[in-house]
């Protein structure tokens, strides 16, 4: 089975600040990574997913992601945040296979930009 | 496209009353149908699944129930209600590709 850390519940930035939001998971096989935001109140919408190919994965909002296999990492970045990042991110993971397969997610970090 | 609608988006229930949250999809069939639940101050949590009409897969065992009378809709129920089940319902989907998408969710306050 698979599982996924999200070591960091909240994170404060300075708005304008860079961010990193960290993600470990651990699984026997390969899976699919993905980064999903949620803004308070709403559903989860994605940011960015890693399937194959490149390591670093570029998602919408000027967020990307770089896949660490050695390290079982997918660490989510962004260079400028600003006030709007302001919300609640999942990492998660599901096991490349066949058939039905769930998605895990982790605990979740609050992002909260700061004026 | 293909759109996911969840309803209703908040709701404040008293212990021991019914639950029915409804979830339907538009634009696709035969999808993989999800129910999530976020409790406050903790990540999310898959309650059930299905692939199929009539088919229910649970993940931990609860006060809840789940089920698929029709190929896109997704209803999540409860007989009496717990203080416990209070938090945040999210429905999903997914078909064939690889990320879930998700409703609007749903905000249950049992008092």
């Amino acid at each position: 089975a698979q599982s996924v850390t999200q070591l960091d519940s909240q994170v404060p930035v300075f708005e304008e600040a860079p961010v990193e939001l960290r993600c470990n998971y651990s699984s026997s096989v390969s899976v699919y990574l993905f980064w999903y935001v949620q803004y308070p109140n709403q559903g989860l919408q994605l940011l960015l997913k890693y399937l194959s190919g490149s390591t670093l994965v570029k998602g919408i909002n000027g967020f990307e992601a770089e896949f660490n296999k050695s390290q079982t990492s997918f660490h989510l970045r962004k260079p400028s945040v600003h006030i709007s990042d302001t919300a609640e991110y999942f990492c998660a993971v599901r096991l490349i296979s066949g058939g039905y397969q769930k998605v895990t997610f982790g605990t979740g970090t609050k992002l909260q930009v700061i004026p | 496209s293909q759109t996911i609608h969840q309803w209703p988006a908040t709701l404040v229930q008293p212990v021991g009353s019914p639950l029915s949250l409804e979830c339907t999809v538009e634009g696709t069939s035969n999808p993989n149908l999800y129910w999530y639940r976020q409790a406050a101050g903790r990540g999310l949590q898959l309650l059930f699944y299905s692939v199929g009409i009539g088919q229910i897969s649970s993940e931990v065992p609860q006060n809840l129930s789940a089920s698929r009378p029709q190929d896109r809709q997704f209803i999540l129920s409860s007989k009496k209600l717990l203080l416990s089940d209070s938090g945040f319902y999210l429905c999903a989907w997914r078909r064939g590709g690889t990320e879930a998408f998700f409703g609007q969710g749903t905000r249950l306050t049992v008092v």
